[in-house]
């Protein structure tokens, strides 16, 4: 298994661009997740979903927007790129209602400029 | 969700133990404590979770105070590649969502 993978690695953003940010987990896992990471800081949740066609907010949601049509993937949306984006942004996923393990992607770091 | 706190840094010996406290008085009776770990700007890692037993698994040990009110993650040998911020954080097992609430952590540094 890949676990789940994250593309691009790194991606440059011009103010007002926008973009997605690929997530693809391979274990058939229900529960998705993004995460976004500040500099020196703990992971803020931005949004997740308990399966597909089903996803909430979490702590950090305004700018950005998800979609969940598979099981597999959980796209991140960033419609009007701002530098308070600028951020290293995690997938994670987890097999579901009480599981007590995460799995997280290797990271995707944005600089909006 | 109940609050943590835990030390900003901490260093260690290289193959010594490494004894990472965590505070959580505010805990409930259907929270767990779990440990991840995050090396080098990679993705968090999964450790150990725990409800009131100590636990140990390949990785770490466990240990709950008895009022459950603190934790101390134990990793028995440490090497170099143990050097991360480890994250100590609290939830509710069956919680809708299962979401996790990362705090800044504590940035372990082991030393040669």
């Amino acid at each position: 298994n890949a676990g789940v993978t994250q593309t691009p690695k790194f991606r440059i953003l011009k103010i007002g661009q926008s973009m997605t940010l690929q997530c693809t987990q391979d274990m058939n896992h229900n529960y998705m997740y993004w995460y976004r990471q500040d500099p020196g800081m703990g992971l803020k949740l931005i949004y997740y979903s308990v399966g597909a066609g089903i996803t909430d907010k979490g702590e950090v949601p305004n700018g950005y927007n998800v979609s969940r049509s598979t099981t597999e993937d959980f796209p991140l949306r960033l419609e009007l790129a701002a530098p308070s984006q600028t951020s290293v942004y995690f997938c994670a996923s987890a097999r579901g209602l009480g599981s007590h393990e995460q799995y997280f992607g290797p990271g995707t770091r944005l600089t909006v400029t | 969700d109940a609050k943590t706190t835990q030390p900003p840094s901490m260093d260690c010996a290289e193959g010594r133990a490494a004894n990472l406290p965590c505070n959580h008085s505010t805990i409930s009776g259907n929270e767990y404590v779990y440990w991840y770990r995050q090396i080098h700007s990679q993705g968090p890692q999964y450790i150990i979770h725990g409800l009131k037993n100590n636990e140990t698994n390949e990785m770490a040990s466990l240990i709950i105070t008895e009022d459950r009110k603190s934790s101390t993650l134990i990793l028995p040998h440490a090497t170099l590649r143990d050097t991360a911020v480890y994250y100590c954080i609290v939830r509710v097992e069956r919680e809708y969502g299962n979401k996790l609430v990362f705090g800044a952590g504590t940035i372990l540094r082991v030393k040669s």
